[in-house]
């Protein structure tokens, strides 16, 4: 299985700029989407294939990397983001990260 | 508007089998593949399995020997069984929408779009 790690956690300001790393144990080309769960609900979508915006999803949000090196970005953050974010691989059977919990100060 | 609901029996006996339907909307299950996706109290998310739109399925390695998704393409329904339950097993069962991107004229699944609000299981006597 892939393995993807992530931090597990940080705080940040409303209007700063957060960047979310999330690392695979192998490659996984651009194979790689980014979801926000807020407490008590269901995932969602936000990036997918590593930097497309999903539909609806605010601009602030977007992605990069490729190979084993992804970053989620939000900026600027504001407080309706305070969410744990997801990393998940689809280069082979489905694996998600642990999980980086984002609080906003 | 894209819907996804799942239902079941939240407590289930250890050694028992959990059985849980989820029943969509606003698309259809030969148009569109299904996973499976739990997530224990407090951690991560686990991939279970996916049932494509041609009604074949794919299963966590992990899970395989104990895992079934079929479904009912009529009730626009797919369903998960699993048995020998135990603790370990203790979840918020999520049904998820696969949305597949085209992206250079090649196919990419496993990306979950919509996903339902999810069934909390328990396993006790």
């Amino acid at each position: 299985d892939t393995v993807l790690t992530q931090s597990p956690a940080l705080a940040v300001s409303p209007g700063e700029r957060v960047t979310i790393s999330c690392r695979a144990s192998e490659s996984v080309s651009t194979l790689m989407h980014w979801y926000q769960q807020k407490p008590g609900q269901q995932p969602k979508l936000l990036i997918y294939l590593a930097s497309n915006l999903e539909s609806g999803v605010p601009a602030r949000f977007s992605g990069s990397g490729s190979g084993t090196d992804f970053t989620l970005t939000i900026d600027p953050v504001e407080a309706d983001d305070t969410a744990t974010y997801y990393c998940q691989q689809s280069w082979n059977d489905p694996t998600f990260g642990s999980g980086t919990k984002l609080e906003i100060k | 508007q894209v819907q996804l609901k799942e239902s079941g029996p939240g407590l289930v006996q250890p050694s028992q089998t959990l059985s849980l339907t989820c029943t969509v909307s606003g698309f259809s299950l030969t148009s569109y593949n299904v996973h499976w996706v739990r997530q224990p109290t407090g951690k991560g998310l686990e991939w279970m399995g996916v049932i494509w739109t041609g009604g074949s399925t794919d299963y966590n390695s992990a899970l395989k020997s104990r895992l079934s998704i079929s479904r009912d393409t009529s009730k626009s329904q797919v369903f998960l069984k699993m048995n020998s339950l135990q603790t370990e097993d203790i979840a918020t069962y999520y049904c998820a929408r696969d949305s597949g991107y085209y992206y250079d004229g090649t196919y990419y699944p496993y990306v979950m779009d919509a996903w339902g609000q999810g069934a909390s299981v328990t396993v006790s006597s």
